[in-house]
Order: structure tokens, then C-alpha cells, then sequence
């Protein structure tokens, strides 16, 4: 059972805008700021969004990130092959932890 | 380009200790935290631990009694042990690079080693 919480899966269809939501609680969404991760088959996670709504180099601005309260959300607009993979969200927790959602499987119809 | 380059044994008995390294390779050690996560089989992301250069160190409350990361900066390296293990413990274990922004609060962990795998059985 994973501290925030995620849908198991998403789809859409390319050039389809997809959002992918993760709700929290105060102690870590409500308090700290959120991080997007994503993990293509077989690799590495990958820093997606960080701070709730910013892009490392090299992601395209096709993702984006939001905050409001204790939730947050994941936006991928123009949906291409690639993008499916799995998406975690994470933030810090005010009991000094990291906390992962349990992950979406996005798939690409 | 920062890499991380991680080892260590990949199949234990139970009740054994896991032994992974990470070591640093093209960038600063210092005004980082230096993590490990793992990710049991077909299941999600758990967070270990974290330390930073000086030895300060935070972990996951549901791991902190068997869990211990330790620092050597005299080589960029980072470890985690892990003791009494069961089949639970099955994973693929990475490090990452956490930062820290101290203006925005911002954290996050932006670099990763390529994983580990390590399979606990008898």
C-alpha cells in the first residue's frame, strides 16, 4: 500500500492529452512539493517534473505538472508511442521520507 | 555527465546482510543527498534511505532497523546494508543523486545508477 495514491493504469491515443493524478496528505503533498518520475521498460527511473511544475533539460514541454492542496497531477499532451511507461509521482514526507505513489502504466493504444 | 556505477552480490540466503555500493563518477559529492530505492518484482518504487557528504542520513521508518547507508568521500562512494534478509527483500535496488534547493524546498533525485538486482532465497 503506497503512501500517495495513483491510478493502476491510463491510455489514450496518439496526439490524445492524458493526466495522470496522485493524492497525498498533508504531511508530504500538502507541505512539500511533488516529483514526476518516469520508468520505460526494463530501465532506470527518469526525473520527469520537479517542484510540482518544472521541467529538467531535456524534457520535452509536452509534460507537465500541477499542484493544488494535497493532490497533483501529470499531463502528457500529444501523446506519442514513447511516452508509455510507467509514472510515479513522489514528494517528501514531514516524518523525514521520501513517499512514492504506486505507480500508472500508461499504454498508448 | 555525472554517472553512477553500482555493484554488489545479487543472490543471498535468508537472514543474510545485503552489501551495495554506488560510486560517483564526473561530478561534485559534496551538496547532495545520495539515495537508494528499490523496486520489488512487477511492483513500484520503495524508498530506502538517503545520506548526505557529511554522514547525515535519513531513512525509510519501515526499514531503519535493519537498514544502515554509509559514505566514503575519499572515494565518491555510497553504501547500503540491509540485514536479515527474507524473500521479501527481492528487488531491483538502484542509487540516485538526491538535490536539495534550500530557497524552494524543492528535492528530487535526478540521476540514477543502471540498478541491481537481488534475489533472496534459500
Amino acid at each position: 500500500q503506497s503512501v500517495l495514491t495513483q491510478p493502476p493504469s491510463a491510455s489514450g491515443t496518439p496526439g490524445q492529452r492524458v493526466t495522470i493524478s496522485c493524492s497525498g496528505s498533508s504531511s508530504n503533498i500538502g507541505s512539500n512539493t511533488v516529483n514526476w518520475y518516469q520508468q520505460l521498460p526494463g530501465t532506470a527511473p527518469k526525473l520527469l517534473i520537479y517542484s510540482n511544475n518544472q521541467r529538467p533539460s531535456g524534457v520535452p514541454d509536452r509534460f507537465s505538472g500541477s499542484k493544488s492542496g494535497t493532490s497533483a497531477s501529470l499531463a502528457i499532451s500529444g501523446l506519442q508511442s514513447e511516452d508509455e511507461a510507467d509514472y510515479y509521482c513522489a514528494a517528501w514526507d514531514d516524518s523525514l521520507n521520501e513517499v512514492f505513489g504506486g505507480g500508472t502504466k500508461l499504454t498508448v493504444l | 555527465q555525472v554517472q553512477l556505477q553500482q555493484w554488489g552480490a545479487g543472490l543471498l540466503k535468508p537472514s543474510e546482510t545485503l552489501s551495495l555500493t554506488c560510486a560517483v563518477y564526473g561530478g561534485s559529492f559534496s551538496g547532495y543527498y545520495w539515495s537508494w530505492i528499490r523496486q520489488p518484482p512487477g511492483k513500484g518504487l520503495e524508498w530506502i534511505g538517503e545520506i548526505n557528504h557529511s554522514g547525515s542520513t535519513n531513512y525509510n521508518p519501515s526499514l531503519k532497523s535493519r537498514v544502515t547507508i554509509s559514505v566514503d568521500t575519499s572515494k565518491n562512494q555510497f553504501s547500503l546494508k540491509l540485514s536479515s534478509v527474507t524473500a521479501a527483500d527481492t528487488a531491483v535496488y538502484y542509487c540516485a543523486r538526491g538535490f536539495y534547493d534550500i530557497l524552494t524546498g524543492s528535492r528530487g533525485m535526478d540521476v540514477w545508477g543502471q540498478g541491481t538486482t537481488v534475489t533472496v532465497s534459500s
